[in-house]
């Protein structure tokens, strides 16, 4: 199993362009996350979603947007790039089982936005 | 919603001394508790979790944390730290199905 992977790796983009991150877990699990981590501030949850077709909004959702088409599959999309953005991108999954709580996360994606 | 603070935003350690790393969360009725690591330029591994029962739980590469309703702690420990400890570190709740972080303790070991 390859776990939870993430594309890209790292990214630079110009303010105003847009870019969608891949996060992709093969795992079936049923719960996925967006998280984006900036020094001194830990990890922020910017969307989740708890299963095909759904997603909600987390602490930081402002200026971005998430689909969960495929179960397998949550995109992070940025439609207008600000250098607030610039930051490490981190993506998680979880079975919902109780007693399975863990999340699993993915290596990041680094996104400077100039 | 639950939260988590972490109290120390760096620990300097030489290499063979203990560590701890303090967490305290804000009360609730019931809580769970997790200390992740994040080794440079890596994603975040669970360490260890406590969901309930025995107080003292033990996670892998040799560290421990032990819950304290009374204090709402949820310290972590290592006896003995290798050069390899050397990562941030982050303490996390649950709330509902998803997880508030604290603001992470770098740990930094010294020959």
């Amino acid at each position: 199993n390859a776990g939870v992977t993430q594309t890209p790796k790292f990214r630079v983009l110009k303010t105003g362009q847009s870019m969608t991150l891949l996060c992709a877990q093969d795992m079936n699990h049923e719960y996925m996350y967006w998280y984006r981590q900036d020094p001194g501030m830990g990890l922020r949850l910017i969307h989740y979603s708890v299963g095909e077709g759904t997603t909600a909004k987390g602490e930081v959702p402002d200026g971005y947007n998430v689909s969960r088409l495929k179960k397998q599959n949550f995109l992070l999309g940025l439609e207008s790039a600000a250098p607030s953005q610039t930051s490490v991108y981190f993506c998680a999954s979880s079975p919902p089982t109780s007693g399975q709580e863990t999340q699993y996360f993915g290596p990041g994606t680094r996104l400077l936005v100039l | 919603a639950q939260s988590v603070t972490q109290l120390d935003s760096q620990v300097p350690v030489f290499e063979e001394a203990p560590v701890e790393l303090r967490c305290n969360y804000s009360s609730s009725v019931s809580v769970y508790l997790f200390w992740y690591v994040q080794y440079p330029n890596q994603g975040l591994q669970l360490l260890l979790k406590y969901l309930s029962g025995s107080t003292l739980v033990k996670g892998i590469n040799g560290f421990e944390a032990e819950f304290n309703k009374s204090q709402t702690s949820f310290h972590l420990r290592k006896p003995s730290v290798h050069i390899s400890d050397t990562a941030e570190y982050f303490c996390a709740v649950r709330n509902d199905y998803k997880l508030s972080f604290g603001a992470g303790t770098t740990v930094t070991v010294r020959a």
